[in-house]
């Protein structure tokens, strides 16, 4: 059965930083792309990240650019987000995404910035 | 970025009747693979979004039939054929043509 586990989230002040990890099984992770979709509380989906698989090329929303670096250990099925700067508006549940087009979702981590 | 614009935003149904979310793009999703990539999204209260429809009209494993989607080029639609107190929810689409991807505002659909 195809698992997505979201660790790492947490409250963090104003400018911490923060790594979260997705653990996956149940599926070939290798070879996946895998992608980061956060929703801010009450609000709508907003795609953040993504990597592809073996040759791990990067995308992010522009929102995120410069300060998200998604990375992944294939050695390990893990995913990787690291957030620096963090900012009040970077509070939402982070999902973990199976593939570029989002068939398998992760339950979420909830990261909330606040002084 | 591909601005995605979904309407309406909030969507009151009678339960057994029908019901249509647009969505629309600020360019084409026609990917140069000549694959449109738009997805359509439930996102039931208090769950994770689950994929309903991807490359336009393809419905995933276990989605019931009566949901469909259709369209081309920027403009695209959801149509649930008999709406069924399960459906209430967030629908949302995304392109995943261009990064990077976008999703619409989302359309909460609820029983009248």
């Amino acid at each position: 059965e195809l698992q997505l586990l979201e660790s790492g989230g947490g409250l963090v002040k104003p400018g911490g930083s923060l790594r979260l990890s997705c653990a996956a099984s149940g599926f070939t992770f290798s070879v996946n792309a895998m992608t980061w979709v956060r929703q801010a509380p009450g609000k709508g989906l907003e795609w953040v990240s993504a990597i592809s698989g073996s040759v791990s090329n990067t995308y992010y929303a522009d929102s995120v650019k410069g300060r998200f670096t998604i990375s992944r250990d294939n050695s390990k099925d893990t995913l990787y987000l690291q957030i620096n700067n963090l900012r009040a508006e970077d509070t939402a549940v982070y999902y973990c995404v199976q593939g570029a087009h989002l068939p398998y979702w992760g339950q979420g981590t909830l990261v909330t910035v606040s002084s | 970025e591909v601005v995605m614009t979904q309407s309406p935003l909030s969507l009151p149904v009678t339960l057994g009747q029908p019901a249509s979310i647009s969505c629309r793009s600020s360019q084409s999703l026609v990917h140069s693979d000549g694959n449109t990539y738009l997805i359509w999204f439930q996102q039931r209260p208090g769950q994770s979004p689950r994929r309903l429809i991807h490359k336009v009209s393809k419905r995933d494993s276990g989605v019931p039939d009566r949901f469909s989607g259709s369209g081309s080029g920027t403009d695209f639609t959801l149509k649930i054929s008999r709406v069924e107190a399960e459906d209430v929810g967030v629908y949302y689409c995304m392109q995943g043509t261009h990064w990077p991807y976008t999703f619409g505002q989302g359309t909460k659909l609820e029983i009248k």
